[in-house]
């Protein structure tokens, strides 16, 4: 099925560990995020990219890389967590026309103690 | 700067009612979007509707309709014949053609559908 695929779908992390969620898209979208969601904050952007080789900040981009090398695939790395850092993040993808809503991955609940 | 507001943390209705989530946004941006989605409690997010800012008409799409008042920066999602899996949490979301293509997403509102 054509979509995006977020892995892993759990994850718990030891503070101070560094780790990276996959997402890969088959849908040829240009736009690539990444959402941390947590509990009465709603979604918050963290990186984004508007196509290979291009990324910019979100909302909370602290603690996280991304990059995008090719148009299929949008990492996420946690370059040193922390416990601020537990959440569930998102990885979604779209086309870059005003109009167009996102189709999500899955989702990662991160841990980290 | 961009802002989405959703006011009401949770509501309830009754199944078969209708139910309106409200949602206002500020940007000064003259072309953007506005979307709702649906978040079940499996965690999923589902795209339900989308609205233009230079759209004359207001989007439907099955029982969904968006409410667009433009001069007041609003876009409440109208849910008719409300039904029991229609529970959720739903988000709204606003992304402007300008500047940094941000697309950002408001608290969210938790549906509760009553039998």
């Amino acid at each position: 099925n054509a979509g995006v695929t977020q892995t892993p779908k759990f994850q718990v992390l030891k503070t101070g560990q560094s780790m990276t969620l996959q997402c890969a898209q088959d849908m040829n979208h240009e736009y690539m995020s990444w959402y941390r969601q947590d509990p009465g904050m709603g979604l918050r952007l963290i990186h984004y990219s508007v196509g290979a080789g291009i990324t910019d900040q979100g909302e909370v981009p602290n603690g996280y890389n991304v990059s995008r090398s090719t148009t299929e695939d949008f990492p996420l790395r946690l370059l040193s967590a922390a416990p601020s850092q537990t959440s569930v993040y998102f990885c979604a993808s779209r086309w870059n026309l005003l109009h167009y809503g996102y189709t999500f991955g899955s989702g990662t609940r991160l841990t980290v103690v | 700067a961009q802002k989405i507001t959703q006011t009401q943390p949770g509501m309830f209705v009754q199944e078969k009612e209708a139910v309106t989530l409200d949602c206002t946004y500020d940007t000064s941006d003259p072309s953007y979007g506005l979307f709702w989605y649906k978040q079940p409690s499996s965690g999923e997010m589902i795209f339900l509707i989308y609205q233009g800012s230079y759209d004359q008409q207001n989007a439907t799409e099955g029982r969904y309709s968006l409410n667009f008042q433009k001069a007041r920066k609003s876009a409440n999602l109208v849910i008719s014949a409300s039904q029991l899996g229609d529970s959720a949490m739903y988000f709204c979301a606003m992304s402007v053609t300008s500047g940094t293509y941000k697309y950002i997403f408001g608290t969210g509102t938790r549906l509760k559908v009553l039998a």
